[in-house]
């Protein structure tokens, strides 16, 4: 009954070694989100996909990548991982886009070491 | 950016004591969401409430929005251990598409 799925569930990579986090969804919903959390912090979003528009957030560094290579699946890619980039990565999907009247549905999350 | 900000930042109850959560916001705002978040685990979608609203409620939960003063609060009632939780706020803007997330209110509902 799984509807938004990423794997892994934990992630450890080495400082500057790429690392791809991957994110699926069975709701068929249009938008795709990208959001990194930080302990006890917010979660910050760092961009969108609608169907297939990138829609990147200003202040999203060009370490962070995504592809959306069809409706159901989505991933982040980070180019040179940092210490400052360990932390939990939210994939989430909805529906439409428009902003608050769209319950987006969360994944479990990616929690990112890097050592 | 953040817009939502929650208060307290952390609270403890008793089982079966009821938790009031409040959120504030600075610009105008369409509808707001409440969100919880199990330790490690991904946000679940709570309730929504439309600008045009003063309260609404689902199952335990009662949400009122305040525009005059752009705060919403969240209440839990007869609380369980399974409340234990984080719960965020999220709010769109009348002018943008997405949701900006407030930093959370961690709730821990003792035996």
């Amino acid at each position: 009954d799984a509807m938004v799925i990423q794997n892994p569930r934990y992630q450890v990579t080495q400082f500057g070694k790429p690392v791809t986090l991957s994110c699926s969804q069975t709701l068929n919903h249009n938008v795709m989100y990208w959001y990194q959390q930080k302990s006890s912090q917010a979660p910050k979003l760092l961009f969108h996909y609608y169907d297939k528009d990138f829609n990147n957030e200003a202040d999203t560094p060009d370490n962070f990548q995504s592809r959306r290579p069809n409706t159901s699946f989505c991933f982040l890619d980070i180019r040179s991982p940092g210490l400052g980039d360990a932390a939990m990565y939210l994939c989430a999907t909805s529906r439409g886009r428009t902003g608050g009247q769209e319950t987006q549905y969360f994944g479990p999350g990616t929690r990112l070491l890097v050592l | 950016s953040q817009q939502g900000e929650e208060d307290p930042q952390a609270l403890s109850i008793q089982e079966g004591e009821n938790a009031t959560m409040n959120c504030s916001y600075k610009t105008s705002i369409n509808n707001l969401q409440w969100y919880r978040q199990n330790s490690g685990r991904g946000l679940v979608h709570l309730i929504l409430i439309r600008s045009n609203e003063r309260e609404k409620h689902s199952g335990r939960l009662r949400v009122t929005l305040d525009t005059s003063k752009k705060s919403s609060s969240l209440l839990i009632t007869a609380s369980r251990a399974a409340d234990t939780a984080s719960y965020f706020c999220a709010t769109d803007s009348t002018n943008d598409y997405k949701l900006s997330f407030g930093a959370g209110t961690t709730v821990t509902v003792r035996a």
